[in-house]
């Protein structure tokens, strides 16, 4: 099926340290997936990060960046040097043709500590 | 700035009651969405639209009802509620261009 699996958290990093956040979806009836990472910050709504809808492409925002790769179906989230204002949720999700449906990870909760 | 507010918010029922969680878009988008989330899961659509007088089942439907009377009002509904459904719902508008989900900020409901 279409599926989304992402790093278990919870998941502390010290300020200025990488982070990676895993994914790999499985989009066994979807012709052309589109990948997402979307982040709830403390007392925020779930909202966009960015997206990718064009395998081998690479997308960025807040420093975070996040390639498509359809050969390992991975999309993993990275970034050189966290902020303690990174602390929050983040969500890898995959849309289906026509968004009909998106397929959401768990989420993994990021604590940056100062 | 595009918005999607849910109520309630917080609802307590008791099983066997009738809930409706409604939820309100102002971005004038076509598809609009109910997921849940529980603990251990991601999102789970429940039902989505393409438009005013359109519902869809998504991926865990039973036990629930949809209705989009207009572009900006799409409500979930429990005819009978369970404790099973206890959950944080989020309803969530989208474009096609886009491929964008704008969410609200997600309605707890606790059936007792």
């Amino acid at each position: 099926g279409d599926s989304v699996t992402q790093t278990e958290g919870p998941v502390t990093v010290s300020e200025s340290e990488s982070l990676i956040i895993n994914c790999t979806y499985s989009a066994t009836s979807i012709a052309y997936p589109n990948l997402f990472w979307y982040v709830r910050y403390p007392g925020e709504g779930l909202q966009l990060l960015l997206k990718v809808i064009t395998a081998g492409q690479k997308g960025s925002s807040r420093g975070f960046e996040a390639t498509y790769n359809k050969e390992t179906t991975s999309f993993h989230l990275q970034k050189a040097s966290v902020q303690e204002s990174d602390s929050a949720v983040y969500y890898c999700a995959l849309g289906d043709t026509g968004y009909q449906n998106f397929y959401f990870g768990k989420g993994t909760s990021l604590t940056v500590i100062p | 700035e595009a918005a999607v507010t849910q109520s309630p918010r917080n609802k307590v029922a008791v099983t066997g009651g009738k809930v409706t969680l409604s939820c309100n878009q102002t971005n004038n988008h076509n598809n609009m969405y109910w997921y849940r989330q529980d603990t251990g899961h991601g999102l789970r659509l429940i039902h989505y639209s393409y438009g005013a007088g359109s519902t869809e089942k998504g991926d865990i439907p039973d036990g629930y009802k949809a209705s989009r009377p207009s572009q900006e009002n799409f409500s979930l509904i429990l005819e009978l509620a369970t404790p099973s459904q206890t959950s944080v719902y989020f309803c969530a508008s989208g474009d096609w261009g886009s491929g964008q989900l704008y969410f609200g900020e997600g309605s707890k409901l606790t059936v007792l």
